[in-house]
């Protein structure tokens, strides 16, 4: 079975620029999360959705921010305008139901640098 | 609120010593899960073993092995004979299964396993 799959990879973008991650969870898989990784905080959770309805976004930085889940087979985090501090590795990730101690797999990461 | 402490930020042994990745956790709930990630050069995140609270049965998986003590509120990891493929960014996460709490992860052990 296919892992999470994230795109891009890797994105190059400059300040002020609309930036999108994209994400697919694993078939099946109830829970999506979106972590982002930096030098500075570690993995911290940004939002996580059930069943595509959002849960809990009180990790996410602040109105430049937001994600989506139209969808049980797609995601997006979107960055509007794009700020030099946001560059990091963002990670997506999925599980099935939660609060049950199942596992979360996460995706490669969407490396993000704004310049 | 739940916490998850990695003392160690890096660690740096020569080929064939073993190893032992700290981790200390913090939780008021009986019911919680505790897993270790391994974070590689490539930067994905890789999944390396579950637990819950309620079995504090050892486990060991190949030159991998897991000391769980909810007494000193420890869940230590040790790689035995280590290898070069070893060296990775080792995170030790803990989630509470009240109130479908999503993971929250440590700062990270790196190791460098040095041939």
């Amino acid at each position: 079975d296919a892992g999470v799959i994230q795109s891009p990879r890797h994105e190059v973008t400059e300040m002020g620029q609309e930036v999108t991650l994209r994400c697919k969870p694993i078939s099946g898989h109830d829970y999506l999360f979106w972590y982002r990784q930096t030098m500075m905080r570690g993995l911290e959770l940004l939002i996580y959705f059930n069943n595509n309805v959002p849960i809990d976004d009180s990790g996410m930085p602040e109105d430049r921010f937001s994600a989506k889940m139209p969808n049980a087979s797609f995601s997006t985090l979107k960055i509007q305008p794009s700020e030099p501090r946001d560059s990091a590795v963002y990670f997506c990730a999925s599980s099935l139901v939660w609060g049950t101690g199942n596992t979360i797999y996460f995706g490669e990461g969407s490396w993000l640098t704004v310049v | 609120a739940q916490k998850v402490t990695q003392a160690q930020t890096e660690i740096s042994v020569v080929e064939k010593e073993d190893v032992t990745l700290d981790c200390v956790y913090e939780t008021r709930d009986t019911t919680y899960y505790l897993f270790w990630y391994k974070q590689p050069p490539s930067g994905e995140l890789v999944f390396l073993i579950r637990r819950n609270s309620f079995d504090e049965q050892n486990e060991i998986s190949g030159r991998y092995s897991w000391n769980f003590q909810k007494s000193t509120s420890s869940f230590n990891f040790t790689i035995t004979a280590s290898q070069v493929v070893d060296s990775a960014v080792y995170f030790c996460a803990l989630s509470e299964a009240s109130g479908n709490t999503p993971l929250v992860f440590g700062k990270g052990t790196r190791l460098s396993v040095i041939a």
